[in-house]
């Protein structure tokens, strides 16, 4: 079954701190991942896509298929950066896109 | 600069009442979702559209019916609503890999 795991409902840093959100699938074949982002009172966005490798507003996320992980990194975070943040798969015959329960987190000051 | 619209940020129904959500779009997307969205459940599907006319199940479909009658358009029906209905509901369309997200319903059955 495609399932996508976010182990934490909050995740509370202080500024310039190291973040790491955590993301774990379950998919048999070769998946496309995502976060996606939704800052407070705004529409959920996408941040990044696996593919692209790119960084997006300092964040990356490296896909480890040993480990079924697409961790979401900064090195220093900042007050802007809290948010909701979902990790998300697409796969299959309908590529549906697969939802985590999503992570809080807060920047403190 | 995609755009998708929902017909109600906030709306407030009797159990029983028949709810309807709008959803449009205008960059001419062929796939069209509606999700729920509560506090520790994340985002689930509930009826998604590859075209006109055409519907898929999502994962939560029980108790709701979709309406696709023209490609920019996706409609989400409560037929009789109720308290557990009560969420916040987000639409998207999508083209290709990114899914371009409504503003949102938040949907309040007393």
């Amino acid at each position: 079954a495609q399932r996508v795991t976010q182990p934490e409902k909050l995740l509370s840093v202080f500024k310039g701190a190291p973040v790491e959100l955590k993301c774990n699938y379950s998919y048999s074949g070769s998946p496309e991942l995502f976060w996606y982002v939704q800052y407070s009172r705004q529409r959920l966005q996408l941040l990044l896509r696996h593919i692209s490798r790119e960084s997006i507003k300092g964040f990356t996320a490296d896909l480890n298929k040993g480990e079924t992980s697409f961790h979401l990194k900064k090195p220093f975070a900042q007050e802007e950066d809290s948010a909701m943040y979902y990790c998300a798969l697409m796969g299959g015959a309908t590529n549906k896109l697969i939802f985590g329960t999503g992570t809080l987190l807060a920047v403190q000051p | 600069d995609v755009k998708v619209t929902q017909s109600s940020r906030y709306l407030v129904k009797r159990t029983g009442e028949k709810v309807f959500l709008e959803c449009v779009q205008d960059m001419d997307h062929e796939n069209m979702f509606w999700y729920r969205q509560d506090p520790g459940l994340g985002l689930r599907l509930i009826y998604f559209s590859y075209d006109v006319k055409m519907k898929e199940k999502g994962d939560i479909p029980e108790g709701y019916s979709v309406s696709r009658e023209k490609k920019e358009r996706f409609s989400l029906i409560l037929e009789s609503a109720s308290t557990n209905q009560t969420s916040m509901y987000l639409c998207a369309s999508r083209d290709g890999y990114e899914q371009y997200f409504g503003p949102g319903t938040r949907l309040t059955v007393t």
